[in-house]
């Protein structure tokens, strides 16, 4: 079965810019997750989806949104882009999150000049 | 919240030995614990999991432990391979929770 979809893959923005990510997750999975991966500060939760509704998020300013479809399909949105954005952003699917494994795409490898 | 603590942060393993990599938890709630390996350029791909319910869990050459008592799980690779050099990462949740908590990440190098 097709994995979890993300992108662009890679992006390239200026500072001030905005920019939205998007992630199609696993056919039948209702809960999609977001997570920003740095070199220094490792594997951070942005937040969490179930049925178009945020369960959960993580803690980082309110420049970072998203949202979720009625397909399931999830986008984050970063606004005001600073140098520190720089990073790779991952998208994780679950039936149900918690219950079972979260399966992550390739990332979106987003770098703000 | 939770933390979670992984060591060692580096680890070097001639082909054919075993290599265990060790987190360390703080929330008593939590109950589900994933591993995962990431390769470059690539997502975190799951690798194994373990439920607060049982002890131990194996899967051909992998294997975690966990001992509530102590907060403490471990992941085991044997008879390592080249294609085993990545960066591991060990995680932690409760359910109903929604958010993984990682750890910072084991580079493993198997050398041939």
């Amino acid at each position: 079965k097709a994995g979890v979809t993300q992108t662009p893959r890679y992006l390239i923005k200026t500072r001030g810019q905005q920019v939205t990510l998007s992630c199609s997750p696993i056919s039948g999975h209702r809960s999609v997750s977001w997570y920003q991966q740095t070199p220094g500060q490792g594997l951070q939760f942005l937040f969490e989806y179930f049925s178009e509704t945020q369960r959960n998020k993580g803690n980082f300013p309110g420049r970072f949104s998203g949202r979720q479809f009625s397909n399931s399909r999830s986008e984050m949105n970063v606004s005001t882009l600073e140098l520190g954005d720089s990073a790779l952003y991952l998208c994780a699917s679950s039936l149900v999150a918690g219950l079972d494994g979260y399966t992550f795409g390739s990332g979106t490898r987003l770098t703000v000049v | 919240g939770e933390n979670v603590e992984q060591h060692p942060s580096t680890l070097s393993v001639q082909e054919g030995d075993s290599a265990v990599i060790k987190c360390t938890y703080s929330d008593s709630a939590s109950n589900y614990f994933p591993w995962y390996k990431q390769e470059l350029g690539k997502g975190p791909q799951l690798i194994i999991d373990i439920r607060s319910n049982v002890g131990e869990k194996k899967d051909q050459r992998i294997a975690v432990t966990l001992n509530k008592t102590a907060k403490h799980f471990s992941l085991h690779i044997t008879e390592t391979q080249p294609e085993d050099s990545a960066v591991y990462f060990c995680a932690a949740t409760a359910f109903g929770n929604e958010k993984l908590t990682f750890g910072t990440g084991t580079r493993l190098t198997i050398i041939p």
